[in-house]
């Protein structure tokens, strides 16, 4: 079955305690990227991928880091989290970057940051 | 730069009415893709429909119905007879083509709530 895998779904955690959030997609997707949903704000891009070793910055980037070194994988890194990174987190992946190609969505990582 | 605007927050209806769900966009660029997500209560996100600038055939899916108006630029959303199911929060996006490197440009977000 074709689909984008997050890890873990759910977190609470300590400001500054590093943490990572794994995604993983298995349809040989280049493009990967995250977004943070937060309430009256839909969702806004952190970072994203458009093939292995290339990675840039979304709209949101400060505070998180990223790396792809392998295709399937595109983990998001905290690596001092604060409160205001609290939020909702999706990880997508899509062919290319075209629009016409379809972006799937893992099912998302709730963190709680205290 | 890439703006959708989602005017309506929270919409709240009795079952079987009708409902619309507002979207305007703003975007430079000629090609464009435009789509609709539910996310339910549960959270993940569900595709509903995606529709590329040049194609502004409205479309009709069960209940659900999407009016694209180029010269407005609104890609608007109807839920016919709604139900309790379809109480959700629903997002419109944007993908400009190749200035926006794959990026979705969401809206805010409108929280629909259907009572029975």
């Amino acid at each position: 079955e074709a689909q984008v895998t997050q890890n873990p779904r759910y977190l609470i955690t300590v400001t500054g305690k590093k943490l990572t959030v794994t995604c993983s997609q298995n349809m040989n997707h280049e493009y990967m990227s995250w977004y943070r949903q937060d309430p009256g704000l839909g969702l806004r891009q952190i970072y994203y991928s458009m093939n292995v070793e290339v990675t840039d910055k979304g709209d949101v980037p400060e505070g998180y880091k990223v790396s792809r070194k392998e295709k399937r994988n595109f983990p998001l890194i905290l690596e001092s989290p604060s409160p205001n990174q609290t939020s909702l987190y999706f990880c997508a992946s899509s062919f290319t970057t075209g629009g016409e190609n379809e972006q799937y969505f893992g099912p998302g990582t709730r963190l709680t940051v205290t | 730069a890439q703006k959708v605007t989602q005017a309506q927050t929270e919409i709240s209806v009795v079952e079987k009415e009708d409902v619309t769900l507002d979207c305007v966009y703003e975007t430079r660029d000629t090609t464009y893709y435009l789509f609709w997500y539910k996310q339910p209560p549960s959270g993940e996100l569900v595709f509903l429909i995606r529709r590329n600038s040049f194609d502004e055939q409205n479309e009709i899916s069960g209940r659900y119905s999407w009016n694209f108006q180029k010269s407005t630029s609104s890609f608007n959303f109807t839920i016919t007879a709604s139900q309790v199911v379809d109480s959700a929060v629903y997002f419109c996006a944007l993908n400009g083509g190749g200035t926006s490197y794959g990026k979705l440009t969401f809206g805010q977000g409108t929280i629909l709530t259907v009572h029975p």
